[in-house]
């Protein structure tokens, strides 16, 4: 079974549509991430979570939220999706004390999500 | 502010040809990780490998090289005897510790491998 896991892989939606995307993982990492990539872009920080507490603003925040419901599970929400959300989403763990792993960041497969 | 670069937008190459991915980065920090990812046409991203500001030390793994020089803030990645299968985006990516700790990404070299 995979380590991260992102639900669904493939989502359509409408304008002013709310969605959720959701992350869930096995690898007992604190630290927990989300993602967007565009074509040409690489991939954007949204935002971030140290722990269930501690929740961060990445660089393109406006028009998402998120939720850290357990250690293992991080949730995406776009409020009022618009068009310009269409891209490829990814949620990724780390663990800051993992020796020699720390800092690496492992990615769930990602969710494609169209906004017409 | 950090910043990663990958100016090579495309490469193709034929198989069996060796091809090095160029990544130059920018950071004011003395610490801070750099890696590579892989992002084959399934999607997924795929971690290959980590390395850390204090060691520069050159890497080899099977068909994969990298050569990591802070004179230069370059972390290139070399395929040797390419094959179809490398046929995917390549990220290079930094994160400077003790901050977010996030990743920052360049925008990805799209290889093609030709049989």
């Amino acid at each position: 079974d995979a380590d991260v896991t992102q639900t669904p892989r493939n989502r359509i939606t409408k304008t002013g549509k709310r969605i959720m995307l959701e992350c869930s993982q096995t690898k007992g990492h604190d630290r927990m991430y989300w993602y967007r990539q565009d074509p040409g872009l690489g991939l954007r920080l949204i935002y971030y979570s140290f722990d269930v507490k501690d929740i961060n603003k990445g660089e393109i925040s406006d028009g998402y939220s998120v939720s850290r419901q357990a250690q293992a599970k991080f949730s995406l929400s776009l409020e009022s999706a618009i068009p310009n959300q269409t891209a490829l989403y990814f949620c990724a763990t780390s663990d800051p004390t993992g020796g020699g792993d720390t800092d690496t960041q492992y990615f769930g497969p990602g969710t494609r999500l169209t906004v017409l | 502010a950090q910043k990663v670069t990958q100016a090579q937008t495309e490469i193709s190459v034929v198989e069996k040809e060796d091809v090095t991915l160029d990544c130059v980065y920018e950071t004011r920090d003395t610490t801070y990780y750099l890696f590579w990812y892989k992002q084959p046409p399934s999607g997924e991203l795929v971690f290959l490998i980590r390395r850390n500001s204090f060691d520069e030390q050159n890497e080899i793994s099977g068909r994969y090289s990298w050569n990591f020089q802070k004179s230069t803030s370059s972390f290139n990645f070399t395929i040797t005897a390419s094959q179809v299968v490398d046929s995917a985006v390549y990220f290079c990516a930094l994160s400077e510790k003790g901050g977010s700790e996030k990743l920052v990404f360049g925008k990805g070299t799209k290889l093609t491998v030709n049989p």
